[in-house]
Order: C-alpha cells, then sequence, then structure tokens
C-alpha cells in the first residue's frame, strides 16, 4: 500500500501570509494526489486534484505542484476563512485510495 | 443538485455488524463516471478512506479493513450501503459517504460531493 506523509503536522499563520504544505508519497504516484480542505464539525472540500488542477469554484489563491512522490500545496495570501485542515489524498492504478494526516492551519 | 445523506444507527456494541445507508440525489449510480466512497474519521483524527464501487459493481476497500467491510449499491433506489463486522470502540468515527467523479479525457479520480456525516458511537 502507497503510505501518505505530510509536514508540518501543524502551522500557525497569520492573514495575507503564504502557506506551503508539503505530502510525500512512499512510492511514485505520478500525478494521482488530490487535496482536500475541512473545516471543524464538516465535510472535507475538494481543492484540487491531479496534483495541479483547481478544482471549479475554488480561489485562484489555492495551488498545487509536484509529481512522482513529492507534492506541494500552497496558499498564495491566506484569508480569514481559510483556517482549517488540509489533507493530500493519493489514488493508485485499482483505484485504492490514501489520506495523508492532515495539516493544520490556525491563528498566530 | 447533487445530494449525498448517510444514515444509520448511532450507537452500537462491540462485536455487532454496522449497517450505513448513503441516498444520493442529483445523479445516477448506474453513471459510468461515477462512483460512491465511504470514509470515516475518528474523533479529532485524520480521514480514513474505506471502500468504494462504481457502477458496474467493481468494488475496492481498504487492505487493512477488506475482511470486516462490504460494499453494494441498489440502483433503483439510489442507495450505497456498507456494512462492518465485529466492530470495536476504535471504530468509533463520524462516517461520511462521497460521490467520486471520474475524468473524461484523463483518468482521475476525485471525491467532489460530499455528505454531512453521521457519527457512530461503538461501546456496550
Amino acid at each position: 500500500d502507497v503510505q501518505m506523509t505530510q509536514s508540518p503536522p501543524s502551522l500557525s499563520a497569520s492573514v495575507g501570509d503564504r502557506v506551503t504544505i508539503t505530502c510525500q508519497a512512499s512510492q511514485d504516484i505520478s500525478n494521482y494526489l488530490n487535496w482536500y480542505q475541512q473545516k471543524p464539525g464538516k465535510a472535507p472540500k475538494l481543492l484540487i486534484y491531479d496534483a495541479s488542477n483547481l478544482e471549479t469554484g475554488v480561489p485562484s489563491r489555492f495551488s498545487g505542484s509536484g509529481s512522482g512522490t513529492d507534492f506541494t500545496f500552497t496558499i498564495s495570501s491566506l484569508q480569514p476563512e481559510d483556517f482549517a485542515t488540509y489533507y493530500c489524498q493519493q489514488y493508485d492504478n485499482l483505484p485504492l485510495f490514501t489520506f495523508g494526516p492532515g495539516t493544520k492551519v490556525d491563528l498566530k | 443538485q447533487v445530494t449525498l445523506k448517510e444514515s444509520g444507527p448511532v450507537l452500537v456494541k462491540p462485536t455487532e455488524t454496522l449497517t450505513l445507508t448513503c441516498t444520493v440525489s442529483g445523479f445516477s449510480l448506474s453513471n459510468g463516471r461515477m462512483g460512491v466512497s465511504w470514509v470515516r474519521q475518528p474523533p479529532g483524527k485524520a480521514l480514513e478512506w474505506l471502500a468504494h464501487i462504481f457502477s458496474n459493481d467493481e468494488n475496492f476497500s481498504s487492505t487493512s479493513l477488506q475482511t470486516r467491510v462490504t460494499i453494494s449499491k441498489d440502483t433503483s433506489k439510489s442507495q450505497v450501503v456498507l456494512t462492518m463486522t465485529n466492530v470495536d470502540p476504535v471504530d468509533t468515527a463520524t462516517y461520511y459517504c462521497a460521490r467520486i467523479r471520474i475524468g473524461t479525457f484523463v483518468t482521475y479520480y476525485v471525491m467532489d460531493v460530499w455528505g454531512q456525516g453521521t457519527p457512530v458511537t461503538v461501546s456496550s
């Protein structure tokens, strides 16, 4: 099974900051990597698919990059509504899914 | 409008079988570019994918849970059912179902619409 790691586990930032989260796969997953945002008590929301494609309706301050085993998720200018936990999720050829452990972004 | 709604027991006893139902609307379970996943989240912990099923009834489950988890669907009722046998307190979680959208020109899999989740507690 593919294992996913994320770093950092949590971070504190201010409104307007640039925020970067990394996700690493235990083996080459090409670009089969999605990113989700989850707020407390709410269901996850899809932000980025296939490593770098912005889901329809998602603000352009969110972006993703990477391929193979190393991926990056960036918020270019953090907004008040962006304080949440972010998860990467990979899929393989079957497909089987695996989530990363999450990164919590809170207010500095 | 696409919606998914989970239903099932709030409290289950250890060793019992948990049955959860996801009722969908706004899309058909016979759509070849769609599927439905189940994902759970223990209190304060990360998301965990459990299983999913596609229009042709092809289904997959997590290798760590595949001996306990079964997924099926009733297209006429627009329902996907997850059963988990021999539950334990560690199975206490909020259980979500989500629609899988499959890419058209490039094959990708995303969970693009989620239900609100249903909390399940395993306790005697």
